[in-house]
C-alpha cells in the first residue's frame, strides 16, 4: 500500500505551459506539503495544508496554486511554465503539525521545462 | 535568518563509523529531524529529538545540545546501503520545518 502518491513521477513540458501534478495519501495525516528540491538538492517548503485550509505559503510566484479537495488529496497546478521551474517537487503529509511529528514523502515528480 | 548548517560531503569506509554535524540557529526550537534520502528517492524519517543527549536506534544514534545549537547523526558498522544524502531539519517556533542543504554520503569499500 502506497502511502504518499504522485502522479506524474515525470513530466517534461515546453515553457509556456500549464501543467498540475496530483497527489494523495492514505494515512488519514490532516496535514500535507508541497516541497520543491532544485538540483542541490535543497528542499524549499512552498505550501502547507491542514485539514484543506493554508497554513504555510511561502514566497512562491502566483503562478504555482495549490487545491485541496479533501484532506487527502494535495494538487499543485501550476501556469505558465518557466525554465527555473524545472526541480523534483515532493508531496508530505503529516498527522499534524506539532514537534514530534514526522513528514511521510512521495516519491517526487520530476519537472523538466524545456 | 533561519540557517542550517552541514558538510556538504563526506566520505567513509564499510565498516567504519561516520558522525554527521548540524548546526542551526532557528527562531525558536520544536524539535530537530533527521532524514535519509537515496539518490532519486524520497526523503525518510530516521531520527527526532527535542530534548538534550543521545537517541539510539540500531546502528543509528543521533544527539542533540539546543544551548550549543547542535547535533549530530552517528552511523556505525556502516554498509554499502548508507550511501545517501542525510538531511537535518528543524521545526522553529510556528512549527515549520527549516531544512539543512544535505550531507551526501559515500561508502567505499
Amino acid at each position: 500500500d502506497t502511502a504518499v502518491s504522485q502522479t506524474p513521477k515525470y513530466l517534461v513540458t515546453q515553457m509556456g505551459n500549464d501543467k498540475s501534478i496530483k497527489c494523495e495519501q492514505n494515512l488519514g495525516h490532516d496535514t500535507m506539503y508541497w516541497y520543491k528540491q532544485d538540483s542541490k538538492k535543497f528542499l524549499k517548503i512552498m505550501f502547507s495544508y491542514n485539514n484543506k485550509e493554508l497554513i504555510i505559503n511561502e514566497t512562491v510566484p502566483n503562478r504555482f496554486s495549490p487545491k485541496s479537495p479533501d484532506k487527502a488529496h494535495l494538487n499543485l497546478h501550476i501556469n505558465s511554465l518557466e525554465l527555473g521551474d524545472s526541480a523534483v517537487y515532493f508531496c508530505a503529509s503529516s498527522q499534524g503539525v506539532g514537534g514530534a511529528e514526522e513528514q511521510f514523502f512521495g516519491p517526487g515528480t520530476r519537472l523538466t521545462v524545456l | 535568518g533561519q540557517n542550517i548548517d552541514q558538510p556538504t560531503e563526506m566520505t567513509a569506509t564499510e565498516g567504519a563509523i561516520v558522525q554527521i554535524n548540524c548546526t542551526y540557529q532557528t527562531s525558536g526550537f520544536n524539535g530537530l529531524f533527521w532524514y535519509q534520502q537515496h539518490a532519486g528517492e524520497a526523503p525518510t524519517f530516521l531520527s527526532y529529538n527535542v530534548l538534550d543527549g543521545l537517541e539510539e536506534k540500531g546502528r543509528f544514534s543521533s544527539f542533540l545540545s539546543r544551548s550549543k545549537g547542535y547535533s549530530y547523526l552517528l552511523l556505525k558498522e556502516l554498509q554499502m546501503k548508507d550511501s545517501a544524502s542525510y538531511l537535518c531539519a528543524v521545526k522553529d517556533s510556528n512549527y515549520q520545518l527549516i531544512w539543512g542543504a544535505g550531507t551526501k554520503l559515500i561508502i567505499k569499500p
